[in-house]
């Protein structure tokens, strides 16, 4: 079990063009999470999956980003028209959901860290 | 979500216990508290969690008081590898499934 992995691990793009990320989540875990964090602040929510559908979506996911989990495996993460206030770490992270709710621990990954120019 | 309190930053001497408190005086009585920390440069990481009862593990311990208004992260034995910022998280047992993190407690061990 490598962990939850992220790619890329830093990315810096002009503003107005598109950015992709991917997440590949610890193997057989279920749900799928993306968090957005900005300097000196926590994690913000950003949306979650189970297997390949997006159960919730934060209202900091604006129209400009889509979030897909086609296969139930990995997710990957776009953002359009980048602008500088999308300057951030994005996080992924994942768990695995054993039906009523237990706990589930989310295992984090390392994050992309995008720069907006 | 509830909503938590905690210190911007302590300090404390390298292989001494530290005490990183909480304040949730809104929990309701559904909510588990969890502790998540995030090392430099590193995602965050789960820590320990509980709901009414102290709770140890191999990291830290958990100590919750009566009223569950309040609670505190020990670490027996702080290492440099502790330095880190801690976040105390309530989540509800209905399966509310984000973690919503405030802005945490920076830690800093002192050699």
């Amino acid at each position: 079990d490598t962990g939850v992995s992220q790619d890329p691990r830093h990315k810096i793009t002009k503003r107005g063009q598109n950015v992709t990320f991917r997440c590949d989540p610890i193997s057989e875990h279920n749900r799928l999470y993306w968090y957005r964090q900005t300097l000196g602040q926590g994690p913000e929510f950003l949306t979650y999956f189970q297997n390949e559908a997006q159960l919730e979506k934060s209202r900091l996911l604006s129209d400009r980003f889509s979030a897909e989990r086609p296969k139930g495996s990995f997710s990957t993460l776009e953002i359009q028209r980048t602008e500088q206030g999308d300057s951030a770490m994005y996080l992924c992270a994942s768990s695995f959901h054993r039906g009523s709710f237990s706990y589930n621990e989310q295992f984090f990954g390392p994050g992309t860290r995008l720069t907006v120019l | 979500d509830a909503k938590t309190t905690q210190p911007n930053s302590m300090e404390s001497n390298e292989e001494e216990p530290v005490h990183l408190p909480c304040n949730h005086s809104t929990i309701s009585g559904t909510d588990y508290i969890h502790w998540y920390r995030q090392l430099p440069s590193q995602g965050p990481e789960y820590v320990i969690h509980g709901l009414t009862s102290n709770v140890n593990n191999r990291m830290a311990s958990l100590a919750i008081a009566e009223d569950r208004k309040s609670s505190t992260l020990i670490l027996h034995r702080a290492t440099l590898r502790d330095a880190a910022v801690y976040y105390c998280i309530l989540r509800d047992v209905g399966g509310n499934e984000k973690l919503t993190f405030g802005t945490g407690t920076r830690l800093t061990i002192i050699p």
